[in-house]
């Protein structure tokens, strides 16, 4: 069974740094596309980023130059380096498995439960 | 960047009714759409993925259809688990993006 844990979210303070971590139990890690999801209070779902099989990274224009997403296949885990975090970017942060879909892009077929992360003063 | 956009926002039927959510992108994505759904305080559940398709373990009253930019979920025969939040989802290319919602409402 698939499964993904996140962790390291909180509160942190405008213009500070957090790192979120995933994870992930039950497939080959390593052979999957992996994403950042996240969901602010109250709203919809937005994609953040994504970490190919490769070394490709993909990112929203929304937290481009401020947040990093990296793997470690071998801890079998996604990460997110958050840097310069603004009010806007409080949210759930969710882990997703991107399913490779005809060679074409992903959807998301499993998530994680999610990380809180909010940021004020 | 393409821009999905939902309708209606809210929803309201009743067990039984056939109901029907649309989804419009800003340009063509081909078939290369998925819908979810999300219930309060829990994670989204991919229900169908490239327009049509329905994910293993998902009702079959749930389909999906369309091509290009114009897309819909029905739901035929609502059940009262169906409540909860749709979007729709683009992977025609990066950035991935998302509708903004229908919340479906059980009368």
């Amino acid at each position: 069974e698939v499964h993904l844990v996140e962790s390291g979210g909180g509160l942190v303070k405008p213009g500070g740094s957090l790192r979120l971590s995933c994870v992930a139990s039950g497939f080959k890690f390593s052979d999957w596309n992996m994403n950042w999801v996240r969901q602010a209070p109250g709203q919809g779902l937005e994609w953040v980023a994504s970490a190919d099989t490769g070394t490709s990274m993909y990112y929203a224009e929304s937290v481009k130059g401020r947040f990093s997403v990296s793997r470690d296949n071998a801890k079998n885990s996604l990460y997110l380096e958050m840097y310069n975090v603004r009010a806007e970017d409080t949210a759930i942060y969710y882990c997703a498995r991107g399913w490779y879909d005809d060679s074409r892009g992903h959807f998301f077929d499993s998530w994680g439960q999610g990380a809180h992360v909010t940021v004020s003063s | 960047d393409i821009q999905m956009t939902q309708s209606p926002s809210t929803l309201s039927a009743s067990v039984g009714d056939r109901v029907t959510i649309t989804c419009r992108a800003s340009q063509s994505i081909s078939g290369w759409l998925a819908w979810y759904q999300q219930k309060p305080g829990k994670v989204p559940k991919v229900l169908i993925y490239r327009a049509s398709n329905l994910e293993s373990g998902v009702p079959s009253r749930f389909s999906g259809r369309g091509s290009g930019t114009e897309f819909t979920l029905t739901i035929g025969g609502l059940q009262p688990d169906d409540f909860g939040t749709y979007y729709c989802q683009q992977y025609h290319s990066y950035p991935y993006s998302f509708g903004q919602g229908t919340k479906l409402e059980i009368k």
